[in-house]
């Protein structure tokens, strides 16, 4: 299994240009969700999935798009890129073991985006 | 709302020596995670906490949880330098399983 996969994982963007940060998981996990970590703030939740069709927001929603058409891929859009939005994005993924009672979460090697 | 705080943010040891990392938690959470994050990586689970009194070690890392107090600590025994990172935690919020609400991390640095 390759795991979380995350592509890129350096991007430059001006202010206003639109991007598409990937991101995919071979687990067969249904929940899915993008993290972003900025410095001093630890990870904030934006999005987040329960399954292929279905998304909800988290802490910090505002100015990204998501859409989840397959259990295996997560996408996160940017629609119009502020510098507010320079940070280092994780997608993470998990399941929810029965037999533990909890869940076990598996982050990606995350994406740095710089917005000048 | 769920809000999480670390104490130290900061925190430079001795190998050999004893610390502990604290995260109080504003309201109920059902469950309380601990992460290690190295320099330009992507973030470790370490441990699950789930019940009052819950306490899972490993090597030299010893996590304990305590609702009534919405307190968890993470007990370093020993430190060595390879324990050197970054150490989250992070309450489960909403009824969705992995949503979380992050500390702000707690920067380990362990000197010979």
């Amino acid at each position: 299994n390759a795991g979380v996969t995350q592509t890129p994982k350096f991007q430059v963007l001006k202010t206003g240009q639109s991007m598409t940060l990937q991101c995919a998981q071979d687990m067969n996990h249904e929940y899915m969700s993008w993290y972003r970590q900025d410095p001093g703030m630890g990870l904030r939740l934006i999005h987040y999935s329960v399954g292929a069709g279905i998304t909800d927001q988290g802490e910090v929603p505002n100015g990204y798009n998501v859409s989840r058409s397959t259990t295996e891929d997560f996408p996160l859009r940017l629609l119009s890129a502020a510098p507010s939005q320079t940070s280092v994005y994780f997608c993470a993924s998990s399941y929810w073991a029965s037999g533990s009672g909890t869940d076990t979460q598996y982050f990606g090697p995350g994406t740095r985006l710089t917005v000048l | 709302e769920l809000k999480v705080e670390q104490n130290p943010l900061f925190l430079s040891m001795q190998e050999g020596k004893n610390y502990t990392i604290y995260c109080n938690y504003s309201t109920t959470s059902d469950r309380l995670y601990w992460y290690r994050q190295d320099p330009g990586k992507s973030l470790e689970s370490l441990f699950v906490l789930l019940s009052n009194g819950a306490v899972k070690q490993e090597g030299r890392l010893m996590a304990s949880l305590d609702t009534k107090a919405r307190l968890s600590t993470l007990h370093i025994t020993a430190a060595v330098h390879d324990l050197s990172a970054t150490y989250f935690c992070a309450g489960h919020w909403g009824g969705s399983q992995g949503n979380l609400i992050f500390g702000k991390g707690t920067k380990l640095s362990v000197k010979p």
